[in-house]
């Protein structure tokens, strides 16, 4: 069935460090990966996605590295901040369906 | 833009009773929005697919006669726990999708936090 996980519950960071958050998948028929962020409370925040026919993708101190071969997905965050601090989500779209399936979770903490 | 309220943010009712959260595209119509749910330190998990004027299209394992979902408008779906008991206690939130993008994009509400007693 579909299965998106994570590799790590949790990553603590020291500020300023740049910070990487692996997630595998199994389903290999998603269209788009995308990663969200979920601060205490809210709901989930949009940070970057990437199309299934690529491999890296950039944003603003954000970059999402897809490695299909096995189905790893990983998100990088350069000079973390204390703002950063959230667990983040990957996820699959399914165009077929029209519907996003999330992951585990990893909770990022930030050290001073 | 783009933003997608839940009312209420927050609810506690007693074991037995209806509850109904609802969730508005405020500045964007929605074709389709999406109901979730989310226990304590675990990931958001997809409950149903809502789509205005039509059923709604329940996962696999979720009851529809206890989640009843209703898509009235392209801009106001409504998640209604129906009988509810402690173990309905988690976090609901909501997505929708807007009208005229045929891509991925899915805007999340803030959520609405349900105890039951």
């Amino acid at each position: 069935g579909e299965s998106v996980g994570l590799h790590l519950p949790t990553l603590s960071v020291q500020e300023g460090d740049n910070s990487i958050i692996n997630c595998a998948y199994s389903n290999s028929a998603s269209d788009y990966f995308i990663w969200y962020k979920q601060e205490s409370g809210k709901g989930p925040q949009f940070i970057i996605d990437i199309r299934s026919n690529m491999d890296k993708r950039q944003g603003q101190r954000v970059t999402v590295l897809l490695n299909k071969t096995v189905k790893h997905l990983s998100l990088q965050i350069a000079a973390t901040q204390p703002g950063d601090s959230a667990v983040y989500f990957c996820a699959e779209w399914f165009s077929s369906a029209s519907k996003i399936i999330f992951g585990s979770g990893t909770r990022l903490s930030i050290r001073p | 833009g783009a933003v997608v309220s839940q009312h209420p943010s927050r609810v506690i009712c007693k074991s037995g009773t209806s509850v109904k959260i609802e969730c508005r595209s405020l500045d964007f119509q929605a074709t389709t929005m999406f109901w979730y749910r989310q226990f304590p330190k675990q990931s958001l998990m997809l409950m149903a697919t809502s789509n205005e004027g039509s059923k709604a299209t329940y996962e696999q394992g979720v009851e529809k006669d206890k989640f009843l979902i209703n898509h009235a408008s392209l801009t106001l779906s409504t998640l209604t726990v129906t009988s509810a008991h402690p173990e309905d206690s988690s976090f609901y939130i909501c997505s929708a999708a807007p009208r005229q993008r045929g891509s991925n994009e899915q805007f999340f509400g803030p959520g609405t936090r349900l105890t039951v007693l």
